[in-house]
Protein backbone atom coordinates (compact mmCIF):
# COMPACT_ATOMS: atom_id res chain seq x y z
CA UNK A 1 0.00 0.00 0.00
CA UNK A 2 1.21 2.78 -1.11
CA UNK A 3 1.01 6.05 1.06
CA UNK A 4 2.82 8.32 -0.77
CA UNK A 5 2.24 8.81 -4.49
CA UNK A 6 3.53 10.70 -6.97
CA UNK A 7 1.35 9.54 -10.38
CA UNK A 8 3.28 11.50 -12.55
CA UNK A 9 6.54 9.77 -13.51
CA UNK A 10 7.30 12.71 -15.38
CA UNK A 11 7.11 16.19 -16.55
CA UNK A 12 8.53 18.10 -19.47
CA UNK A 13 8.86 22.07 -19.35
CA UNK A 14 9.94 25.03 -20.99
CA UNK A 15 12.80 26.82 -19.63
CA UNK A 16 11.63 30.16 -17.46
CA UNK A 17 7.95 28.85 -17.25
CA UNK A 18 6.88 27.07 -14.15
CA UNK A 19 7.17 23.91 -12.91
CA UNK A 20 4.08 22.27 -10.68
CA UNK A 21 5.25 18.64 -9.43
CA UNK A 22 1.91 17.07 -7.94
CA UNK A 23 2.44 14.42 -4.63
CA UNK A 24 -0.79 12.61 -2.09
CA UNK A 25 -0.64 11.08 0.88
CA UNK A 26 -3.43 9.19 2.12
CA UNK A 27 -2.19 8.62 5.61
CA UNK A 28 -3.59 11.96 7.63
CA UNK A 29 -1.17 11.10 10.43
CA UNK A 30 1.24 12.50 8.46
CA UNK A 31 1.79 16.27 9.61
CA UNK A 32 5.70 17.23 7.63
CA UNK A 33 6.64 17.28 4.29
CA UNK A 34 9.58 17.46 2.49
CA UNK A 35 10.61 17.77 -1.47
CA UNK A 36 14.24 16.49 -2.30
CA UNK A 37 16.33 16.38 -5.49
CA UNK A 38 17.51 13.32 -7.28
CA UNK A 39 20.48 13.29 -10.14
CA UNK A 40 21.05 10.29 -12.06
CA UNK A 41 24.04 7.98 -9.41
CA UNK A 42 23.99 10.58 -7.16
CA UNK A 43 22.34 11.02 -3.30
CA UNK A 44 18.92 12.98 -2.80
CA UNK A 45 19.55 16.48 -1.70
CA UNK A 46 16.63 18.10 0.49
CA UNK A 47 15.20 20.93 -1.13
CA UNK A 48 12.63 22.61 1.12
CA UNK A 49 9.71 21.07 3.60
CA UNK A 50 6.65 22.05 4.69
CA UNK A 51 5.05 21.52 8.63
CA UNK A 52 0.48 20.62 8.44
CA UNK A 53 0.02 23.62 10.51
CA UNK A 54 1.29 25.74 7.49
CA UNK A 55 -0.18 25.95 3.60
CA UNK A 56 2.82 27.30 1.56
CA UNK A 57 6.36 27.59 2.39
CA UNK A 58 8.44 29.43 -0.12
CA UNK A 59 12.38 29.16 -0.43
CA UNK A 60 13.35 31.50 -3.79
CA UNK A 61 12.34 29.57 -6.87
CA UNK A 62 10.66 27.11 -4.97
CA UNK A 63 7.14 27.19 -3.24
CA UNK A 64 5.46 23.97 -1.40
CA UNK A 65 1.81 24.13 -1.32
CA UNK A 66 -0.18 21.57 1.16
CA UNK A 67 -3.90 21.02 1.18
CA UNK A 68 -4.65 19.11 4.16
CA UNK A 69 -8.28 18.10 3.65
CA UNK A 70 -7.19 17.03 0.08
CA UNK A 71 -4.05 15.62 1.36
CA UNK A 72 -2.55 16.86 -1.79
CA UNK A 73 0.75 18.67 -1.93
CA UNK A 74 2.65 20.36 -4.77
CA UNK A 75 5.75 22.08 -5.54
CA UNK A 76 6.25 25.21 -7.72
CA UNK A 77 9.35 26.07 -9.14
CA UNK A 78 9.14 29.72 -11.17
CA UNK A 79 11.31 30.13 -13.46
CA UNK A 80 12.83 26.62 -14.28
CA UNK A 81 16.09 26.50 -15.23
CA UNK A 82 18.12 23.98 -17.20
CA UNK A 83 19.79 22.76 -14.15
CA UNK A 84 16.18 21.98 -12.21
CA UNK A 85 16.19 18.81 -14.53
CA UNK A 86 16.48 15.57 -12.10
CA UNK A 87 14.40 13.40 -9.78
CA UNK A 88 12.17 15.20 -7.67
CA UNK A 89 10.69 12.93 -4.52
CA UNK A 90 8.20 13.60 -2.04
CA UNK A 91 8.48 12.54 1.57
CA UNK A 92 5.97 12.37 4.36
CA UNK A 93 6.64 11.70 8.44
CA UNK A 94 4.97 11.50 11.40
CA UNK A 95 6.28 13.87 13.85
CA UNK A 96 6.18 13.63 17.44
CA UNK A 97 7.60 9.73 19.58
CA UNK A 98 10.87 8.45 18.52
CA UNK A 99 10.56 7.83 14.85
CA UNK A 100 11.94 9.38 12.34
CA UNK A 101 11.41 7.14 9.41
CA UNK A 102 10.06 9.12 5.94
CA UNK A 103 7.68 7.38 3.69
CA UNK A 104 9.27 8.48 0.50
CA UNK A 105 7.11 8.45 -3.58
CA UNK A 106 8.42 7.08 -6.66
CA UNK A 107 9.41 10.49 -7.65
CA UNK A 108 8.77 12.27 -10.83
CA UNK A 109 11.50 13.28 -13.84
CA UNK A 110 11.57 16.74 -14.38
CA UNK A 111 13.03 17.74 -17.83
CA UNK A 112 13.70 21.47 -18.52
CA UNK A 113 14.23 22.19 -22.02
CA UNK A 114 16.21 24.91 -22.89
CA UNK B 1 33.47 18.96 5.49
CA UNK B 2 30.93 16.92 7.23
CA UNK B 3 29.04 14.11 5.31
CA UNK B 4 28.60 10.72 4.27
CA UNK B 5 30.47 8.82 2.57
CA UNK B 6 29.50 5.40 0.90
CA UNK B 7 32.02 3.29 -0.96
CA UNK B 8 33.01 2.04 -3.30
CA UNK B 9 30.74 4.12 -6.06
CA UNK B 10 30.56 0.70 -8.00
CA UNK B 11 30.67 -2.98 -6.90
CA UNK B 12 30.18 -5.87 -9.11
CA UNK B 13 29.98 -9.20 -7.51
CA UNK B 14 29.23 -12.78 -8.20
CA UNK B 15 25.70 -14.23 -7.54
CA UNK B 16 25.94 -16.16 -4.78
CA UNK B 17 28.47 -13.97 -2.79
CA UNK B 18 27.28 -11.79 0.10
CA UNK B 19 29.00 -8.57 -0.24
CA UNK B 20 29.18 -5.41 2.81
CA UNK B 21 28.46 -1.57 1.52
CA UNK B 22 30.00 0.93 3.93
CA UNK B 23 28.54 4.07 5.05
CA UNK B 24 30.04 6.57 7.49
CA UNK B 25 28.87 9.88 8.56
CA UNK B 26 30.49 12.50 10.56
CA UNK B 27 27.49 14.54 11.09
CA UNK B 28 27.28 13.28 14.51
CA UNK B 29 23.89 12.21 13.89
CA UNK B 30 22.13 9.54 16.03
CA UNK B 31 19.93 7.91 13.02
CA UNK B 32 20.97 6.52 10.09
CA UNK B 33 19.15 4.39 7.21
CA UNK B 34 19.76 2.02 4.02
CA UNK B 35 17.25 2.43 1.30
CA UNK B 36 17.57 1.11 -2.39
CA UNK B 37 16.29 2.69 -5.41
CA UNK B 38 15.12 0.55 -8.25
CA UNK B 39 13.81 1.80 -11.43
CA UNK B 40 9.76 3.45 -11.38
CA UNK B 41 10.12 2.12 -7.32
CA UNK B 42 11.50 5.52 -5.26
CA UNK B 43 12.91 4.81 -2.16
CA UNK B 44 12.12 1.79 -0.06
CA UNK B 45 13.66 1.38 2.86
CA UNK B 46 15.83 -1.43 4.21
CA UNK B 47 17.02 -0.95 7.47
CA UNK B 48 17.57 1.85 9.89
CA UNK B 49 18.86 2.67 13.17
CA UNK B 50 18.19 5.12 15.90
CA UNK B 51 21.02 4.58 18.31
CA UNK B 52 24.67 2.94 18.64
CA UNK B 53 23.66 -1.27 19.09
CA UNK B 54 19.66 -0.87 18.37
CA UNK B 55 18.13 -1.47 14.60
CA UNK B 56 14.60 -2.23 12.90
CA UNK B 57 13.51 -3.41 9.86
CA UNK B 58 12.33 -1.24 7.47
CA UNK B 59 10.11 -2.26 4.42
CA UNK B 60 12.14 -4.66 2.49
CA UNK B 61 14.53 -6.04 4.95
CA UNK B 62 14.71 -9.55 3.68
CA UNK B 63 18.01 -10.85 2.40
CA UNK B 64 20.03 -8.04 4.14
CA UNK B 65 21.95 -7.39 7.28
CA UNK B 66 23.26 -4.48 9.43
CA UNK B 67 25.06 -3.60 12.28
CA UNK B 68 25.65 -0.39 14.44
CA UNK B 69 28.45 -0.91 16.71
CA UNK B 70 29.91 2.72 16.04
CA UNK B 71 27.86 6.13 16.11
CA UNK B 72 29.55 6.98 12.41
CA UNK B 73 29.04 3.47 10.89
CA UNK B 74 25.76 1.72 9.51
CA UNK B 75 27.43 -1.54 6.98
CA UNK B 76 24.92 -2.74 5.13
CA UNK B 77 25.48 -6.62 4.21
CA UNK B 78 23.51 -7.97 1.01
CA UNK B 79 23.28 -11.82 1.46
CA UNK B 80 22.89 -14.29 -1.25
CA UNK B 81 19.34 -14.82 0.09
CA UNK B 82 18.27 -11.83 -1.61
CA UNK B 83 16.49 -12.39 -4.61
CA UNK B 84 17.15 -8.95 -6.69
CA UNK B 85 20.56 -7.16 -5.22
CA UNK B 86 21.24 -5.41 -8.83
CA UNK B 87 19.89 -1.93 -7.21
CA UNK B 88 21.68 1.47 -6.40
CA UNK B 89 21.61 1.54 -2.36
CA UNK B 90 21.78 5.06 -0.68
CA UNK B 91 22.36 5.87 3.36
CA UNK B 92 21.55 8.51 5.05
CA UNK B 93 21.46 10.11 8.49
CA UNK B 94 19.52 12.39 10.68
CA UNK B 95 19.78 14.22 13.75
CA UNK B 96 16.99 12.91 16.48
CA UNK B 97 14.26 15.66 18.46
CA UNK B 98 13.47 18.98 16.82
CA UNK B 99 12.26 20.03 13.96
CA UNK B 100 15.74 19.82 12.42
CA UNK B 101 15.54 15.54 12.45
CA UNK B 102 12.70 15.71 9.99
CA UNK B 103 15.44 15.99 7.10
CA UNK B 104 17.54 13.03 6.12
CA UNK B 105 21.01 13.39 4.62
CA UNK B 106 21.88 11.20 1.78
CA UNK B 107 25.28 10.11 1.02
CA UNK B 108 26.30 9.59 -3.21
CA UNK B 109 25.54 6.02 -3.15
CA UNK B 110 26.93 2.29 -4.07
CA UNK B 111 25.27 0.71 -7.74
CA UNK B 112 25.41 -2.99 -7.10
CA UNK B 113 25.76 -5.39 -9.66
CA UNK B 114 25.48 -9.04 -9.09
CA UNK B 115 25.83 -11.27 -12.05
Amino acid sequence: DQQVKQNSPSLSVQEGRISILNCDYTNSMFDYFLWYKKYPAEGPTFLISISSIKDKNEDGRFTVFLNKSAKHLSLHIVPSQPGDSAVYFCAARISGGSNYKLTFGKGTLLTVNP
Amino acid sequence: DGGITQSPKYLFRKEGQNVTLSCEQNLNHDAMYWYRQDPGQGLRLIYYSQIVNDFQKGDIAEGYSVSREKKESFPLTVTSAQKNPTAFYLCASSPTGGTESYEQYFGPGTRLTVT
